[in-house]
């Protein structure tokens, strides 16, 4: 059974840090890895997608890496702002789509 | 274009009673998911519909849930009777069918009182 666990749970840093966050899961056997943001009240937002084939993708301040055969997914921020603090899930796309999510880091980026 | 639409966005009922939530997907997306957060917990799986298929439904709870896709345009998402454990954000999202990623409606809060 495929389980997503993110490290850590909170995070809370002064604005400029670079920050790293973590997403770990048990079954190699995915079809992609995709990090989401969420801000309170609202829906989820997709930030990053990784195929299961690739190593890593960026966008902006961000860069996502993949190592399936250590089941392992970090998310790196680069000069961190007040307003990249949100809730930062992982998930894991099985064959047919279905997605599992880890529980997400809470950040918070101090001005 | 338009987004991922799920209505109502906040629903507040009394255990025993009816709640239908509503999915409106991105035009063309077959796939359409349905996803739940109850507090303190992840995000989990529901089901999934391809079309108006119902393709995987091994994330309901319990036959207390009923989620239809007519024609396989937008989605419903029955409640019957709610008890109190069912409280918790549900949301809906829609994949097209090349596409691999993932859109996400805005949740419905439901909370059972």
């Amino acid at each position: 059974k495929q389980e997503v666990t993110q490290i850590p749970a909170a995070l809370s840093v002064p604005e400029g840090e670079n920050l790293v966050l973590n997403c770990s899961f048990t079954d190699s056997a995915i079809y992609n890895l995709q990090w989401f943001r969420q801000d309170p009240g609202k829906g989820l937002t997709s930030l990053l997608l990784i195929q299961s084939s690739q190593r890593e993708q960026t966008s902006g301040r961000l860069n996502a890496s993949l190592d399936k055969s250590s089941g392992r997914s970090t998310l790196y921020i680069a000069a961190s702002q007040p307003g990249d603090s949100a809730t930062y899930l992982c998930a894991v796309r099985l064959q047919g789509g279905k997605l599992i999510f880890g529980q997400g880091t809470e950040l918070s980026v101090k001005p | 274009e338009a987004g991922v639409t799920q209505f109502p966005s906040h629903s507040v009922i009394e255990k025993g009673q009816t709640v239908t939530l509503r999915c409106d997907p991105i035009s063309g997306h077959d796939n359409l998911y349905w996803y739940r957060r109850v507090m303190g917990k992840e995000i989990k799986f529901l089901l999934h519909f391809v079309k108006e298929s119902k393709q995987d439904e091994s994330g309901m709870p319990n036959n207390r849930f009923l989620a239809e896709r007519t024609g396989g345009t937008y989605s419903t998402l029955k409640v019957q009777p709610a008890e109190l454990e069912d409280s918790g954000v549900y949301f809906c999202a829609t994949r097209g069918q090349m596409n691999t990623e993932a859109f996400f409606g805005q949740g419905t809060r439901l909370t059972v009182v």
